[in-house]
């Protein structure tokens, strides 16, 4: 089992749409949750990062965290062709902040 | 400011060969990552370094693969007699003080094919 499941998509959705990203994570030790954006050809920027259960906006960014069910998402409102990326889900690992564990990436693609 | 670069851009070689691939962090960032991405997958961290601490090695596939770093500077990632499995985007990342919750900033990556 992987530490971390992703869905890859590719997800395609019109422009203006609310876009649900979703990951699972096996390790309950897990403290830090990020969520990473990638441009074609680029490497990920950060995007979002929370530690504890509940939700965390930003725009129109929102990230959530069930530590109880281990399960993490990401909310985009109103979303944008500009917002058309891959999504990385993302935790630090237990040993402390040596290395990001990731999900394997959700293809995002926004439709005017 | 400038970010993490990264060179070359693209990279091909032939199966059997040795490739290095450089690295220059964000100047006064003491922590630097190295992650394998192949198409399609996640990343995969590979090694990290933290100063003059001794790097964590876990993530490194094959003793076919090593880094080195300068200081707190430049950063190398060699791999020796390439295979086609190598074939991948290879990224690298800096934080200002590698601690739990310190941001990592990505470079473009060096996209490698092994051919």
């Amino acid at each position: 089992q992987k530490e971390v499941e992703q869905d890859p998509g590719p997800l395609s959705v019109p422009e203006g749409a609310i876009v649900s990203l979703n990951c699972t994570y096996s390790n309950s030790a897990f403290q830090y949750f990020m969520w990473y954006r990638q441009y074609s050809r680029k490497g990920p920027e950060l995007l979002m990062y929370t530690y504890s259960s509940g939700n965390k906006e930003d725009g129109r960014f929102t990230a959530q965290v069930d530590k109880s069910s281990k399960y993490i998402s990401l909310f985009i409102r109103d979303s944008q062709p500009s917002d058309s990326a891959t999504y990385l889900c993302g935790q630090e690992g237990i040993q402390g902040a040596q290395k990001l564990v990731f999900g394997q990436g959700t293809r995002l693609t926004i439709n005017p | 400011g400038a970010g993490v670069s990264q060179s070359p851009s693209n990279k091909v070689t032939e199966k059997g060969k040795d490739v290095e691939l450089r690295c220059d962090p964000i100047s006064g960032h003491t922590a630097l990552y190295w992650y394998r991405q192949r198409l399609g997958q996640g990343l995969e961290f590979l090694i990290y370094f933290q100063g003059n601490s001794a790097p964590d090695k876990s993530g490194l596939p094959s003793d076919r693969f090593s880094a080195e770093r300068t200081g707190e500077s430049v950063s190398t990632l060699t791999i020796q007699r390439t295979q086609q499995e190598d074939s991948a985007v290879y990224l690298c990342a800096s934080s200002l003080t590698g601690g739990l919750a310190s941001e990592q900033y990505f470079g473009p990556g060096t996209r490698l094919t092994v051919t």
